[in-house]
């Protein structure tokens, strides 16, 4: 079956502009997960969700980012005002449900460039 | 914090010979710890979980071992190829969430 998708693959903006960032879980995962990866570091957790709901905001760097998913399906991730230092891989997972135990799914990330 | 550490040097191994990755954690006694694959422009790719309560678990040429008193993970990979190289993540499970280490690059030398 299909696996996690990410679109776009690649994204140039310029600071001070919002963008979107798209993740499609595979069919019938519950859980999904935002991560950041900057250029050689490791993966640095933003958000999750169990269905619609985000219990643990807490990795979100600041208020210009914020994420959203709809229909226990698609999540978008939305970063206002971008700023230089957001440049990094946005990695979007999905697992079957959220748990400690739970293989997560990696899409192959969205490469974000701000100039 | 609960933090989980891997090597951050990049380790070169000779082909045919065992690689070794490890991963240490502190402050916190997981439940599991999952070993990932990461190629350059891709994202992780699962490869092996191991519960608390088990020493060794193995997987085709893959090995981890979980050692609670050392709080330390190994992760082996048996008669290496340059097909193997790649970014390794030690993952462990904290909450409802998994904490990823940054992960060590390996490189199978032919």
């Amino acid at each position: 079956g299909a696996g996690v998708s990410q679109s776009p693959s690649n994204k140039v903006t310029e600071k001070g502009k919002d963008v979107e960032l798209r993740c499609d879980p595979i069919s019938g995962h519950t859980a999904l997960y935002w991560y950041r990866q900057r250029l050689g570091q490791g993966l640095e957790f933003l958000i999750y969700f169990q269905g619609n709901s985000a219990p643990d905001k807490s990795g979100l760097p600041s208020d210009r980012f914020s994420a959203e998913r709809t229909g226990e399906s698609v999540s978008t991730l939305t970063i206002q005002r971008t700023q230089q230092e957001d440049s990094a891989v946005y990695l979007c997972a999905s697992s079957l449900i959220a748990g400690v135990g739970e293989t997560q799914y990696f899409g192959p990330g969205t490469r974000l460039l701000v100039l | 914090s609960q933090k989980i550490e891997q090597n951050s040097e990049a380790l070169n191994i000779q082909e045919g010979k065992t690689a070794t990755l490890t991963c240490n954690y502190t402050n916190y006694s997981p439940a599991y710890l999952q070993w990932y694959r990461q190629d350059p422009g891709r994202g992780p790719v699962f490869l092996l979980l191991i519960r608390e309560n088990e020493k060794e678990k193995r997987k085709e040429r893959l090995k981890v071992t979980f050692d609670t008193t050392l709080k330390q993970s190994l992760f082996h990979i048996t008669a290496s190829q340059p097909a193997d190289s790649a970014t390794y993540l030690c993952a462990r499970s904290g909450d409802d969430k998994i904490i990823f280490g940054k992960g060590t690059r390996l490189h199978i030398l032919p």
